[in-house]
């Protein structure tokens, strides 16, 4: 069975531009999770999709944004890319709440 | 605010020896406690999970002690093998919110 797949895995993008990232859960996992994680440091909660609705939304601002389409695949948005946005950008899947929560491995993204 | 504290940043540990990584919540709401491996250049993988209702439990060489009245929970890794050096994030879940990590700790096998 395939696992959380996310693309692209590296992503270069210069300050002030925007980018798109893509998910595709695990095959019968409804929930998505995106985190963002910084060198060095734990995972930090973006956002939650459940069933196409937003459950949850961590401390960004707003120019990160997401959403989730009918086949549970995710997209997460960040306009205005800033130099400090330059970490890993993770997705987690999980059937429906995030007890067994399984990670992609990550999208690179390098704002220069 | 953190709500999970782990310690130590960094473990070197000799081959065939005990690994120890504690963690420390705040919220008395949480109610599982997931421990995360990752390599560099890879997402974390789940390893072993608890609830606060039991107080031990055990997967192979991996081994998680859970103390309620303390707050504390740690991972324990028997025979410790140079395949087991990685990052490992602890977290923490309260229903259906968001998973809150740890700052992480990492272990180095040494032959």
């Amino acid at each position: 069975d395939a696992g959380v797949t996310q693309s692209p895995t590296h992503l270069i993008k210069t300050r002030g531009q925007h980018v798109t990232l893509r998910c595709s859960p695990i095959s019968g996992h409804k929930s998505v999770s995106w985190y963002q994680q910084v060198l060095g440091q734990g995972p930090q909660f973006i956002f939650q999709y459940y069933e196409k609705e937003e459950r949850g939304r961590g401390n960004f601002p707003d120019r990160f944004s997401a959403r989730q389409f009918p086949n549970y695949s995710s997209e997460l948005n960040v306009n205005a890319l800033l130099l400090g946005d330059s970490a890993l950008y993770l997705c987690a899947s999980s059937i429906r709440d995030n007890t067994e929560a399984f990670f992609g491995q990550g999208t690179r993204l390098t704002v220069v | 605010q953190q709500q999970v504290k782990q310690s130590p940043q960094s473990l070197i540990v000799q081959k065939g020896g005990i690994s120890i990584i504690n963690c420390a919540y705040e919220n008395t709401a949480f109610d599982y406690f997931p421990w995360y491996q990752q390599f560099p250049g890879k997402g974390p993988a789940l390893l072993i999970a608890i609830r606060p209702d039991v107080s031990e439990k055990k997967e192979g060489r991996f081994t998680i002690s859970f103390n309620k009245s303390a707050k504390q929970f740690s991972l324990h890794i028997m025979d410790s093998q140079p395949g087991d050096s990685a990052t490992y994030f602890c977290a923490a879940l309260f229903g259906n919110e968001k998973l809150t990590f740890g700052t992480g700790t990492r272990l180095t096998i040494i032959p």
